[in-house]
């Protein structure tokens, strides 16, 4: 059964203070990996997909990696604004493209 | 403006009065999906469907109907419902074959 497990649960940092969110994850095969932010009572809000070990994509402050166990979202100098949960969700090439969910890292930004 | 919208946004019901929550996506997506989310256990997909009038249970169909007769709409139907099945809905679509999910903002139910 596929699993995806997200840490810390909870992240608080001071505005333009950066660090790591962590998305470890078992597939049977790996077709794509998906981080989203989601916004409290709202849908969640797509930002990365990522393919294959190595790959790598940026949007703004924020960048996803990816290997072949885990995947990481790097957020730089972090404003209050980017306050939100995010979650990784993996697709496997067995399923029916159904996302297998983390329950999310719910980062606060203090100004 | 590409988008997946869902009606009503909250509901509040009783017991074993059937509601149709709706949905639809207006990217001519082929894959359509309905989640639940419920605090501590995260996102969980219902039921989904690769194309029209083709739909299949997802992890936790039991006590939900869909229907998919037009590629744009895909219905979550509940015909009894029960108050474990208070929840967060989310409908998604997406191109298929790997390709990002779009989620709608949610509608929030609760069964009283």
């Amino acid at each position: 059964e596929d699993q995806v497990t997200q840490s810390p649960e909870a992240l608080r940092l001071q505005e333009g203070e950066s660090s790591s969110l962590n998305c470890s994850y078992t597939v049977s095969g790996l077709r794509g990996l998906f981080w989203y932010r989601q916004d409290p009572g709202k849908g969640p809000e797509f930002l990365f997909t990522l393919y294959s070990a190595g790959e790598e994509k940026e949007k703004e402050r924020l960048k996803a990696t990816l290997t072949k166990k885990e995947s990481f979202l790097h957020i730089t100098a972090p404003k209050p604004e980017d306050s939100a949960t995010y979650l990784c969700a993996v697709i496997s090439n067995f399923g029916n493209e159904k996302l297998t969910f983390g329950t999310g890292t719910r980062l606060t930004i203090i100004p | 403006e590409a988008q997946v919208t869902q009606n009503p946004r909250y509901l509040i019901t009783v017991t074993g009065k059937k509601l149709t929550v709706t949905c639809s996506q207006n990217m001519n997506h082929e894959y359509m999906s309905w989640y639940r989310q419920d605090p501590g256990l995260g996102l969980r997909q219902i039921y989904y469907s690769m194309n029209v009038e083709v739909t299949d249970k997802g992890d936790v169909p039991e006590g939900y109907k869909v229907s998919r007769k037009e590629k744009r709409n895909f219905p979550l139907i509940l015909e009894s419902p029960s108050p474990n099945q208070t929840s967060l809905y989310f409908c998604a679509s997406s191109l298929g074959r790997g390709r990002a999910q779009y989620f709608g903002p949610g509608t929030r139910l609760t069964v009283l």
